[in-house]
Parts: C-alpha cells; structure tokens; sequence
C-alpha cells in the first residue's frame, strides 16, 4: 500500500511556464513533507520542505503548498528552466516515525527551451 | 565540504553472491538511512541507525539483507546469496537529527546481480 504517491510519472512543460507536480499521501500521521530532485546517476538533493502546521513555503522559484484536509502537496516551479530537467520526489515523515522518509515514486520534469 | 560518499559506484555480482555496499555518512551525522531505487520504481527505505539505537529494520525486504553501522559512522549494507530482483541502486543518506529532518544522500551504488 503506496503511503504516498505521484500520480503523473512524467510532466513536459515549456520554459518560462510554471511548472506544478503534484503529491498525495494516504496516512494522517505525516507531519513533515519534502522535496527532493534527482538527476540521473547522483542520489536525490533536498529542494524544499513544509510543515504540516503551515500551508505554504517559497524558496526563490519553488513554492510548496499544502492542503491537509485533502492530503495533497504540490511542489510549483516558476519560471520553469531547462535545468529543472530532473525526476521529482515527494517524501514525508512522520514525528513517531524516527525521520524516516517515506517517498513518492517520483515525477519526471522536462523542460523543453 | 564533504558529502555522503558511497562505494562501489558500479557492482556487478552473480546469482547467489554474498555483496557489502558502503556508505560514509557527513560528520556529525547521527542518523543513518538506506534505501534503495529498482528500476522505474520509486524509493524505498530499508533501514535506519540513530545514534547507539537499536536500529529500524522494517524495511529491509527479507533476511538476506543486514546493515551495520560501526563507530556510529560507517555503515555496510550486506546482501547474502543474491537475487536477480535484488538489482537496484542502493542509496545512503545521513541527517542531523534532530535538529533538522533534511537528508543527504549519497550518489549511490548500482548493484546488478545476473
């Protein structure tokens, strides 16, 4: 049983559009959610994070949003550049759950020039 | 300054073949995870140190798979008598717990059993 999930597996968008991956999550104990971007070949880099106790966080281009009541995150990425090129994770953790981090099976971005 | 570094890059092994991953986490690093990413498939957590903890080892998928983390530092993940569905990457990441719930990760180790 998937805790989180991601349902669009590949997203194309064309530079200087928004970008938005979306992330859903199945158990309310979640407390923490992040994002993290993988390019081929190297392991994942933290992009951003949110706490359940807020609904919004920004960081230069990447603002994260979310909605409790519906158990949805969504990562927005504007302007969208070609170097955002990469696969997309979400992850949660939950504060009875020792950090650990459970992941979304991942979002390919492409950002066409 | 220095990241997660993770060795072999590349492992190639065959049916049956006892492998240890290593992985060397950021100083200072108190928690320890792994996980691994099989082909087209998402992340998926193994096993986690914290401190002198005992570990959490929920994730790990059969008894074949054990970890242990010598001098609260390095850790080798050993996979025994290898399986064809046991190739992955296998990815480490280490995090300052709890100051922070933000993890690195290491580049990982492609393990391919044929």
């Amino acid at each position: 049983d998937q805790q989180v999930k991601q349902n669009s597996p590949s997203l194309s968008v064309q530079e200087g559009r928004i970008s938005i991956l979306n992330c859903d999550y199945t158990n309310s104990m979640f407390d923490y959610f992040l994002w993290y971007k993988k390019y081929p070949a190297e392991g994942p880099t933290f992009l951003i994070s949110i706490s359940s106790i807020k609904d919004k966080n920004e960081d230069g281009r990447f603002t994260v949003f979310l909605n409790k009541s519906a158990k949805h995150l969504s990562l927005h990425i504007v302007p969208s550049q070609p170097g955002d090129s990469a696969v997309y994770f979400c992850a949660a953790s939950a504060w009875n759950a020792g950090n650990m981090l459970t992941f979304g099976g991942g979002t390919r971005l492409m950002v066409k020039p | 300054g220095a990241g997660v570094s993770q060795s072999p890059s590349n492992k190639v092994t065959e049916k049956g073949k006892d492998v240890e991953l290593r992985c060397d986490p950021i100083s200072g690093h108190t928690a320890l995870y792994w996980y691994r990413q099989s082909l087209g498939q998402g992340l998926e957590f193994l096993i986690y140190f914290q401190g002198n903890s005992a570990p959490d080892k929920s994730g790990l998928p059969s008894d074949r798979f054990s970890a242990e983390r010598t001098g609260g530092s390095v850790s080798t993940l050993t996979i025994q008598r290898t399986q064809q569905e046991d190739s992955a990457v296998y990815l480490c990441a280490s995090s300052l717990v709890p100051v922070t719930d933000t993890q690195y990760f290491g580049p990982g180790t492609r393990l391919t059993v044929l």
